[in-house]
């Protein structure tokens, strides 16, 4: 089955710029979606297809993949950006495939 | 407003039977390739299963043979059967929607929590 794998953590001070990664086997060749989930809520899709944003997502918020790492990068961090981050592709042996998720702390 | 609201959870024993349901509002959910997602309390999120807008269905290794996802077109809803439950299903369990198979969900409801325990 397919794995993805995102760093548990990542801190960061407000107006700064926050990386969160997704690493899997040739990512690359693969669409990679973002979700966040704020506590008791219901995950968002913040990117899609890589580097697409939904409507009403804020273009702080950039995708890009390449090779095995997908990167989901938040400019000019607010604190209203803290919250959990989830990769996912499509996988022909695995179907939906979640990362583990990456907590981002606003400091 | 495109919508979903899950219903169904609750507390059940180890070994029974659940069933989950999940109403789509503005927009055609048999048109849709319809997902279930869960998260165990304090972890991450794991795709459950999907009825494609065919028909088809699939399911994630842990609950194959257990659960059975259906969906019913006059009341543009989607259903979890769920069977011999375990204490590991514990979870709330989303719904989510995937517009024409691709393969990224951008609608979720809010999902209803199951509680596996004797």
């Amino acid at each position: 089955s397919y794995v993805l794998t995102q760093p548990p953590s990542v801190s960061v001070a407000p107006g700064l710029t926050a990386r969160i990664t997704c690493g899997g086997i040739d990512i690359g060749s693969k669409h990679v979606n973002w979700y966040q989930q704020k506590p008791g809520q219901a995950p968002v899709l913040v990117m899609y297809e890589d580097s697409d944003r939904p409507s009403g997502i804020p273009v702080r918020f950039s995708g890009s993949n390449s090779g095995d790492t997908a990167t989901l990068t938040i400019s000019r961090v607010e604190a209203g950006d803290e919250a959990d981050y989830y990769c996912q592709v499509w996988d022909s042996s695995s179907d939906y495939v979640f990362g583990s998720g990456t907590k981002v702390t606003v400091l | 407003e495109v919508q979903l609201v899950e219903t169904g959870g609750g507390l059940i024993q180890p070994g029974g039977s659940l069933r989950l349901s999940c109403l789509g509002s503005g927009f055609i959910a048999s048109s849709s390739y319809m997902n279930w997602v869960r998260q165990a309390p304090g972890k991450g999120l794991e795709w459950v299963s999907v009825i494609y807008s065919s028909g088809s269905t699939y399911y994630a290794n842990s609950v194959e043979g257990r659960f059975t996802i259906s969906r019913d077109s006059s009341k543009n809803s989607v259903y979890l059967q769920m069977t011999s439950l375990r204490v590991e299903d514990t979870a709330v369990y989303y719904c989510a929607r995937d517009g024409t198979g691709t393969y990224y969900m951008d609608v979720w409801g809010n999902g209803t929590t199951v509680t596996v325990s004797s």
